[in-house]
């Protein structure tokens, strides 16, 4: 059973443009959510990351939002540039755990000039 | 800091063949994480070490896996008679801490033919 579910495939946005990523979990016990972007060949790269006593996290270009009600974080990229396109992953830790992480599917996301 | 690498970064083998993958975390990084990826997947949860001691093992890991980190630096994960549902990538990330933020290595690509 999937407990970090990014139900989009793919996302094409133009350049200069907002990207918005979403993300949907299932377990309430996660306490802390991190994006990371991830290039063919190459590991994934940290992006940004969420506590769940927050709702908002921003740096620079990207920011995460967090709303734990719905069960649903998401990352905006604005503005969007060439080079943000990769395959972006959500992932979560649970509260208590050792610091695994659990990982969506990812979203690829590719930004047109 | 060179970040965290990995070799090789990719093996081809044949099925029943034993492959040994090696991972090189960041230096004074405690924490040294192992995960796989399919194709079309998110990176999921092998394995994890807090410095020498292998603390946690994921149902996913077999018992042709085995994971060493002999001196609390590099690590090795072996699997032993391989076969073609291993066919993965394999990466490996570390932390400082538990909770803090996990760096990826670029990964070693398995094909088992």
């Amino acid at each position: 059973d999937q407990q970090v579910k990014q139900n989009s495939p793919s996302l094409s946005v133009q350049e200069g443009r907002i990207s918005i990523l979403n993300c949907d979990y299932t377990n309430s016990m996660f306490d802390y959510f991190l994006w990371y972007k991830k290039y063919p060949a190459e590991g994934p790269t940290f992006l940004i990351s969420i506590s769940s006593i927050k709702d908002k996290n921003e740096d620079g270009r990207f920011t995460v939002f967090l709303n734990k009600s719905a069960k649903h974080l998401s990352l905006h990229i604005v503005p969007s540039q060439p080079g943000d396109s990769a395959v972006y992953f959500c992932a979560a830790i649970p509260g208590g755990s050792q610091g695994n992480l659990i990982f969506g599917k990812g979203t690829k996301l590719s930004v047109k000039p | 800091d060179t970040g965290v690498s990995q070799d090789p970064r990719h093996k081809i083998t044949k099925r029943g063949q034993n492959v040994t993958f090696r991972c090189d975390p960041i230096s004074e990084h405690n924490r040294l994480y192992w995960y796989r990826q399919t194709l079309g997947q998110g990176p999921e949860f092998l394995t994890y070490f807090q410095n020498e001691a292998q603390l946690e093992k994921s149902r996913l890991l077999s018992d042709r896996f085995s994971a060493e980190r002999p001196k609390g630096s590099f690590s090795t994960l072996e699997i032993q008679r391989t076969e073609q549902g291993d066919s993965a990538m394999y990466l490996c990330a570390s932390s400082l801490e538990v909770g803090e933020t996990q760096y990826f290595g670029p990964g070693t690509r398995l094909l088992v033919l």
